[in-house]
């Protein structure tokens, strides 16, 4: 079964500051994919990376980076220097295949002070 | 870049109506579209895939008859709750992918809210 976690629930940083925020995947598929997604307030999901499997090169744009790890199953997403616009939730999320359902994480609630 | 819409964006109903939620690829043909909901705070869980032309596969849990999706068009898939109790009244948020792409677009939203 696929399962994607994210422990922490809501983060609250002051602008300015870096903030990462985990996720921790399960699978028993050798091939995967994993997704970060924003929601903002007004509801609608802004697409931010897709990484599949193979691919563990970290990445970085702009202000976003993200660390995969298959060792620890791990896709984290690092914000540096964030912004009150940084401000919603974010979810980390996995599919089978390219084709296949997205599994959605329960989703990191963040909250940038300025 | 692909757009995604979904119609109406809010929706109130009273207890025992049925609403219908309409999902529309703008600028490309969409072979198979999924039907999230989202409860406040809380994550999207998939409801079900549609296929155009086919019948919809339902997530385990999903009430097929409370819950029923037509997607008869390559841009148009539409969500009906049928009898809506208050209970469903949720975030609901419908995907496109094309046959061609692994990429899926995400519609809005509509927010439904049961009285």
């Amino acid at each position: 079964a696929q399962k994607v976690t994210q422990a922490q629930t809501e983060i609250s940083v002051v602008e300015k500051e870096d903030v990462t925020l985990d996720c921790v995947y399960e699978t028993r598929d050798t091939t995967y994919y994993l997704f970060w997604y924003k929601q903002p307030p007004s509801g609608e999901l802004v697409f931010l990376i897709r990484r599949n499997s193979f691919d563990e090169q970290n990445e970085i744009s702009g202000r976003y980076s993200w660390n995969f790890q298959k060792s620890t199953s791990s896709f984290n997403f690092t914000i540096t220097a964030s912004q009150v616009v940084d401000s919603a939730v974010y979810f980390c999320a996995l599919s089978k295949t390219s084709y296949d359902k997205v599994i959605f994480g329960p989703g990191t609630s963040l909250s940038v002070i300025p | 870049g692909a757009v995604v819409s979904q119609h109406p964006s809010w929706v109130i109903c009273k207890s025992g109506t049925s609403v219908k939620i309409e999902c529309r690829s703008l600028d490309f043909q969409a072979t198979t579209m999924f039907w999230y909901r989202q409860f406040p705070k809380q994550s999207l869980m998939l409801m079900a895939t549609s296929n155009e032309g086919s019948k919809a596969t339902y997530e385990q849990g999903v009430e097929k008859d409370k819950f029923l999706i037509n997607h008869a068009s390559l841009t148009l898939s539409t969500l009906t709750v049928t009898s809506a109790h208050p209970e469903d009244s949720s975030f609901y948020i419908c995907s496109a992918r094309t046959g061609s792409s692994y990429e899926q677009y995400f519609g809005p939203g509509t927010r439904l809210t049961v009285t």
